[in-house]
């Protein structure tokens, strides 16, 4: 069964530019969660995706927002893009409520700020 | 005070030692625990849950968990250079997001 699947894999942009990743979970799973990961801060909560709502926001700016369709795919969008977005950016999808039995995780989208 | 925090290593160990790789977390009303494997330029992927206090065991992977110390560790018995790795603590607390450690860089030497 196919895995998570992120796109694109990496990404070099300029600051103040925008940026969307694209993210399709496993057949199945609905809820989709986002991801940024960076040397020093380790992997920090974005916001969780189900049924095209959002349930679960972390602390990000609101230059970092998201979407789901209903075919459970799920989009985030990065605008007037800083030196310090620059990182790993992954996508995690699970079962239908089903967190607590732990994510499956993508293989990211590396983004560069340059 | 961090959510979930670790060592950050490195931890070396001898192939064929165990590995000892521990994990506290501050909110008591957590439920579940988990243990992450990241190798380098990788994503990380879920190799042991945790929900009761006690031992867990999985092949040679044992997660512990110590809810009255807020704790959790994770023992790899018989070390090989493939566990070479970072590992990651997380931590859920009942909504749909989990709490991350930093991670802790496991070299296992040959």
């Amino acid at each position: 069964k196919a895995g998570v699947t992120q796109t694109p894999r990496y990404l070099i942009k300029t600051r103040g530019q925008q940026v969307t990743l694209s993210c399709s979970p496993i057949s199945g799973h609905r809820s989709v969660s986002w991801y940024q990961q960076t040397p020093g801060q380790g992997l920090q909560f974005l916001f969780e995706y189900f049924s095209e709502t959002q349930r679960n926001k972390g602390n990000f700016p609101g230059r970092f927002s998201g979407r789901q369709f209903s075919n459970s795919r799920s989009e985030m969008n990065v605008s007037t893009l800083e030196l310090g977005d620059s990182a790993l950016y992954l996508c995690a999808s699970s079962p239908p409520d089903r967190v607590g039995l732990g994510y499956t995780f993508g293989s990211g989208t590396r983004l560069t700020v340059v | 005070q961090k959510e979930v925090e670790q060592n950050s290593g490195p931890l070396s160990v001898p192939e064929g030692a165990i590995a000892s790789l521990n994990c506290t977390y501050s909110d008591r009303g957590s439920q579940s625990f988990f243990w992450y494997r990241q190798y380098s330029g990788k994503s990380p992927e879920l190799i042991m849950f945790i929900y009761s206090n006690g031992d867990k065991e999985d092949g040679r992977f044992t997660a512990q968990l110590n809810k009255a110390s807020q704790y959790v560790s994770l023992l790899i018995r018989d070390s090989q250079p493939s566990d070479s790795a970072t590992y990651l603590c997380a931590v859920n607390r009942g909504a749909n997001n989990l709490f991350f450690g930093t991670g802790t860089r496991l070299t296992v030497i040959p």
